[in-house]
């Protein structure tokens, strides 16, 4: 089945430390990825998403992730971290032959910022 | 572009009581998904319209929901017969496109709280 996993449910970091949050999938192919995040009253955001090529993507916000197929990771990093950043990040594929683009997510990622 | 746009952003209803949630995409965007948020949990996908058509149902969406998007604009998603168990966040996303690469906008959402 197709899933995702974020192994970590809640991160604290210090403000201007760097961070990485975890994402792995189960798919039967390469799926596109994407990175999305939360804030409270707020929708999701795009972050940046991967579909194929360069496998270090950047995104707004300083935000790049790094796709690693032989790990089917595809990790979240930051160099430093701004108070604003605390919010909930979610992980996502969908299928590159999909009819429907549907995004599977992750169960999130909670980021605290410590000042 | 004002966005995707949900109503209402809260509802409290009893158990029994039908709900009717409004999304209005974004303009021009000829995709439009609908997702279901509980606590702690990623978004899941429910259904997703290309135009006014439905072209996926997820089987999470029982009997008791149904969603429309009359001449592919808005879409409604109602539920019949509510019960605790769909107390959650509603999430609409619409996008442009035909292919696997288009990006998806999400509304702020309608948390919904069933009695």
């Amino acid at each position: 089945a197709q899933s995702v996993t974020q192994p970590d449910i809640h991160i604290t970091v210090s403000e201007g430390a760097s961070l990485e949050l975890r994402c792995n999938y189960s798919y039967g192919a390469t799926p596109y990825l994407f990175w999305y995040v939360q804030s409270p009253g707020q929708g999701l955001q795009l972050l940046l998403k991967y579909f194929s090529g360069d496998t270090l993507v950047q995104g707004i916000k300083g935000f790049e992730a790094e796709f690693k197929r032989s790990q089917s990771s595809f990790n979240l990093r930051k160099p430093s971290v701004h108070w604003s950043d605390a919010a909930e990040y979610f992980c996502a594929v969908s299928s590159p032959s999909g009819a429907t683009n549907k995004l599977i997510f992750g169960t999130g990622t909670l980021l605290a910022v410590q000042p | 572009d004002t966005g995707v746009s949900q109503d209402p952003r809260h509802k409290i209803t009893k158990r029994g009581q039908n709900v009717t949630f409004r999304c209005d995409p974004i303009s021009e965007h000829n995709r439009l998904y609908w997702y279901r948020q509980t606590l702690g949990q990623g978004p899941e996908f429910l259904t997703y319209f290309q135009n006014e058509a439905q072209l996926e149902k997820s089987r999470l969406l029982s009997d008791r929901f149904s969603a429309e998007r009359p001449k592919g604009s808005f879409s409604t998603l109602e539920i019949q017969r509510t019960e605790q168990g769909d107390s959650a966040m509603y999430l609409c996303a619409s996008s442009l496109g035909t292919g696997a690469t288009d990006t998806q906008y999400f509304g702020p959402g309608t948390r919904l709280t069933v009695l």
